[in-house]
């Protein structure tokens, strides 16, 4: 059975500061990551995908991948309090028949203190 | 560009109603997904389907069933509501499955009294 796992939080951060969300996948053979920004009482929206080895930045945030470990963070620069929410890692594989889905965490609660 | 569009918004129900959550896309996506979340928890996968016609169970499929006459809709019925089915129910849909991101509905709050 494929796991996602991300702690849970609460994770409060002060404005300004880096805030660091990390995600850990159990199945080698998942190919596509992508982090999700959820606002309380809203659904899930995509802010990052990546798919290789590596960084990967879009203005204030970097998702980084390393398959090797089976890792996938997400850094937020500058964090504003407009960035409280919860985050959801999810990932994917191109496996055949139900493997085609994503596999998503549970999510972390980002808090950004003035 | 609508993209996933869910209908009704809130719902409450009573035990034993039966009710049909309606979703539709506007963006020729192959793949479409239900999911429920309750509060403070993960998404949990209902059902599933890669094409109209084709569908296929997720994690939690017990009182639920779905169709997929057509590309676009892809809805959720409830038979019999129960208490353990209140949640928030959201629609999504992604172009293949796996490989890309799944977009998302704004959602339906539904209460089973």
């Amino acid at each position: 059975q494929k796991e996602v796992e991300q702690n849970s939080g609460p994770l409060s951060v002060p404005e300004g500061a880096i805030a660091s969300l990390n995600c850990t996948y159990s199945d080698r053979v998942s190919q596509s990551f992508f982090w999700y920004r959820q606002y309380s009482g809203k659904s899930p929206e995509l802010i990052m995908s990546i798919y290789s080895n590596g960084d990967k930045e879009d203005g204030r945030f970097t998702a980084q991948l390393n398959k090797a470990s089976q890792y996938v963070s997400l850094l937020i620069r500058d964090s504003q309090p407009s960035d409280s929410a919860t985050y959801l890692c999810a990932v994917g594989s191109i496996s055949s028949g139900s493997a085609r889905q994503l596999t998503f965490g549970s999510g972390t609660q980002l808090t950004v203190l003035p | 560009n609508a993209g996933v569009t869910q209908t009704p918004k809130f719902r409450i129900l009573k035990i034993g109603q039966s009710m049909t959550l309606q979703c539709t896309q506007d963006m020729n996506h192959n793949y479409m997904y239900w999911y429920r979340q309750d509060p403070g928890m993960g998404l949990k996968l209902i059902y599933y389907s890669v094409g109209a016609g084709i569908t296929d169970k997720g994690e939690v499929p017990n009182g639920y069933n779905v169709s997929r006459s057509t590309t676009e809709d892809f809805p959720l019925r409830l038979e019999l509501a129960a208490p353990s089915q209140t949640s928030v129910y959201f629609c999504a849909s992604s172009v293949t499955g796996g490989d890309q991101p799944q977009h998302f509905g704004d959602g339906t709050r539904l209460s089973i009294l």
